[in-house]
C-alpha cells in the first residue's frame, strides 16, 4: 500500500512569494496534519484537517493556510514567504491516535 | 498544554553498548507518548508508541521505553547499539483525551554510533 505522498520534494522560492504544498493521505485515512520542522528543531503543529474541516491550529500567523478536499487528500499554502518560513513541511495522515508521516517538502526562501 | 523534554543534543555510544534516550513529558490529561526516528532528507518513522496498558513497549528494531507515570518519563532503550541506528529521534506527546490529536515533539537527538 502507498504511504503519505508529499509534492513537490523540494521548492526554492524569493521572500515575497506565495507557495502550494500538496499532501495525499493513506487510503482510508480521513485525517491529514502539517507540521514545519526547521532545521535543528523537532517539528512544530500547524493544522490539523478531519473531513474536510478544520479541527486544531497552531501557532502560526494568517499567511499559513490549508484545506482538504473531498478525496482527502491537502493543501498548505503560505502567503509573502520569509527567510525565516524555510522548513521540512511534513504532512501526516493519522489512523487511531497514530500520525504516519510523508517524506516531507523542503522549502528554501531566498 | 503539553510539552517534551529531550535533554541533550546529541549522544554518542560505541556500537554494541547500550543505548539510553531521555524524554520527559508534560501533559495536564493522560497522555499517549511515542518515538519517532528519522534519517537524513527523510521523514518520521514511528519506532513504538504508548497508548494503554502495558508500560514497557516494544518497538522495531529492538528499540523499547517505559512508560513512568510517578517520573513523567518515557526513556528510549536499545540494549545493543548498531551503525545504522545513526539518526535523529524525537519523543512525541498527544493528548489520549481524543479532543485533539496534534503531536507536541521535543527538540530531537542526535544519535552517532562510533565503529
Amino acid at each position: 500500500d502507498a504511504g503519505v505522498t508529499q509534492s513537490p520534494t523540494h521548492l526554492i522560492k524569493t521572500r515575497g512569494q506565495h507557495v502550494t504544498l500538496r499532501c495525499s493521505p493513506i487510503s482510508g485515512h480521513k485525517s491529514v496534519s502539517w507540521y514545519q520542522q526547521v532545521l535543528g528543531q523537532g517539528p512544530q503543529f500547524i493544522f490539523q484537517y478531519y473531513e474536510k474541516e478544520e479541527r486544531g491550529r497552531g501557532n502560526f500567523p494568517d499567511r499559513f493556510s490549508a484545506r482538504q478536499f473531498p478525496n482527502y487528500s491537502s493543501e498548505l499554502n503560505v502567503n509573502a514567504l520569509l527567510l525565516g518560513d524555510s522548513a521540512l513541511y511534513l504532512c501526516a495522515s493519522s489512523w487511531a491516535h497514530e500520525q504516519f508521516f510523508g517524506p516531507g517538502t523542503r522549502l528554501t526562501v531566498l | 498544554a503539553q510539552s517534551v523534554t529531550q535533554l541533550g543534543s546529541h549522544v554518542s555510544v560505541s556500537e554494541g553498548a547500550l543505548v539510553l534516550l531521555r524524554c520527559n513529558y508534560s501533559s495536564s490529561v493522560p497522555p499517549y507518548l511515542f518515538w519517532y526516528v528519522q534519517y537524513p532528507n527523510q521523514g518520521l518513522q514511528l519506532l513504538l508508541k504508548y497508548t494503554t496498558g502495558a508500560t514497557l513497549v516494544k518497538g522495531i528494531n529492538g528499540f523499547e521505553a517505559e512508560f513512568k507515570k510517578s517520573e513523567t518519563s518515557f526513556h528510549l532503550t536499545k540494549p545493543s547499539a548498531h551503525m545504522s541506528d545513526a539518526a535523529e529521534y524525537f519523543c512525541a506527546v498527544t493528548d489520549s483525551t481524543g479532543a485533539n490529536s496534534k503531536l507536541t515533539f521535543g527538540k530531537g537527538i542526535t544519535l552517532s554510533v562510533r565503529p
